[in-house]
């Protein structure tokens, strides 16, 4: 079946460590996102990429960094410098820019 | 960028019942679309709606897309329904949305049986 995966389900992180959450789809889309949620709050975009090997920055980018190697993978690390990382993370997909998206499980990160 | 809003933030409803979801826009929108997040945080895309009226089942969506607003209505509601339910768009402004959704705060929906 086609969709998006994205690991790990529960992540934890250290202060001061950078880490990187997995995002793969297998729906030959074009375009796909990050975005945050915090509780009781709506999403919010962190990166987004139309292509492979191009990339956006989102309205809260700053502690976030991606890759677009591959058209099917999207990772994201939340560095460091992100003060404040723990958060519910979902990676997205769309065909285009008119289509609808399609959405991971997500990624619960918590820093320890 | 363009604000989102929706109403009502919460709704409690017994079984059966019916129910109007709000979405309001603060500037003209394209890729309007409708998510119900579940219990486990899985958000599904319900509608891809810009402009018009669509049917899936027991839930249905109107865009106006002239007024900036859209409207989910669920019939017959069942426990399952329960969970947010988000209203998206991207802002159609100078052309560079490209499929950037921005969220609402969503609706928290309960149905009790």
């Amino acid at each position: 079946d086609g969709g998006i995966t994205q690991s790990p389900k529960y992540l934890f992180r250290k202060e001061g460590q950078n880490v990187t959450l997995s995002c793969e789809q297998n729906l030959n889309h074009d375009a796909m996102y990050w975005y945050r949620q915090d509780p009781g709050q709506g999403l919010r975009l962190i990166y987004y990429s139309q292509i492979v090997n191009d990339f956006q920055k989102g309205d809260i980018a700053e502690g976030y960094s991606v890759s677009r190697e591959k058209k099917e993978s999207f990772p994201l690390t939340v560095t460091s410098a992100q003060k404040n990382p723990t958060a519910f993370y979902l990676c997205a997909s769309s065909i285009g820019s008119a289509g609808g998206y399609t959405f991971g499980s997500g990624t619960r990160l918590t820093v320890v | 960028g363009i604000q989102v809003e929706q109403s009502p933030p919460d709704l409690i409803l017994q079984e059966g019942a019916n129910s109007t979801l709000r979405c309001n826009f603060s500037d003209s929108v394209n890729n309007l679309q409708w998510f119900h997040q579940n219990p486990w945080g899985q958000l599904i895309n319900l509608f891809y709606i810009p402009s018009g009226t669509k049917q899936n089942g027991r839930l249905s969506a109107t865009t106006v897309a002239t007024e900036r607003y859209s409207l989910l209505y669920i019939s017959s509601s069942q426990t399952t329904d329960s969970g947010v339910y988000f209203c998206a768009g991207s802002s159609n402004a100078g052309g560079t949305s490209y499929g950037k959704l921005t969220f609402g705060q969503g609706t928290i929906l309960t149905v009790h049986p």
